[in-house]
């Protein structure tokens, strides 16, 4: 079956630091990526959307130009948390899909970001 | 590694009657099992989250089960609406996520 990979799995950065997080999908072409975030004992909450080619749609309250979304090919897009600080420390996973209608989701793992 | 099934991949109920989806996990050291919704085309919807702690959660029509012992959680949608369809998924959290591969419910007018 189709499979996302995130990358890193942990990771653990000093605030002020900037870190990128990539999803790739590896046997099919993901036209649509998601990113969400999820902080201890909450809900998964979604960040962005982002579609292929083009610029992100970032959820309200979600700070654009602090997690940098880049979405240049069919199989990557990363999510890059600039000057990181603690607060930002959360699980943030990415799910991709092929983007018509009924495509199903494919998630990833998801990766655990502590800022010290 | 961990392994989350869901039963049935697909259900199909006419409106109004109470229905249950499964998951199971096969390991449980885990931090909490988490429920959600999926429409077409769209993201993830977070449903009910229940802590390791914890033994079930209630939302409205919704509430969810979690047995650690036996690596099980139940989803209990009661009295279901045409809008309650959807691609309903558990995702077990230990250090990372494990998502089922989801329960499609189709509620029938």
């Amino acid at each position: 079956g189709a499979v996302v990979s995130q990358h890193p799995s942990r990771v653990i950065c000093k605030s002020g630091t900037s870190v990128k997080i990539e999803c790739r999908s590896l046997d099919f072409q993901a036209t649509t990526m998601f990113w969400y975030r999820q902080f201890p004992k909450q809900s998964l909450m979604l960040m962005a959307t982002s579609n292929e080619g083009s610029k992100a749609t970032y959820e309200q309250g979600v700070e654009k130009d602090k997690f940098l979304i880049n979405h240049a090919s069919l199989t990557l897009s990363t999510l890059t948390v600039t000057s990181a600080h603690p607060e930002d420390s959360s699980f943030y996973i990415c799910s991709a899909s092929r983007g018509r209608e009924n495509s199903p989701l494919h998630f990833g793992n998801g990766t655990r970001l502590t800022v010290t | 590694k961990q392994e989350v099934t869901q039963i049935p991949a697909a259900l199909s109920v006419p409106e109004g009657e109470n229905l249950v989806l499964n998951c199971s996990f096969t390991d449980s050291a885990i931090y909490n099992l988490q429920w959600f919704r999926q429409d077409p085309g769209k993201g993830l919807t977070s449903l009910l989250l229940i802590q390791s702690s914890q033994r079930e959660q209630t939302s409205g029509r919704l509430n969810a089960s979690l047995d650690k012992s036996s690596g099980r959680s139940t989803l209990y949608i009661a009295a279901s609406q045409p809008g309650d369809s959807a691609t309903y998924l558990c995702a077990a959290t230990g250090n990372q996520f494990y998502f089922g591969t989801g329960t499609s419910l189709t509620v029938i007018p």
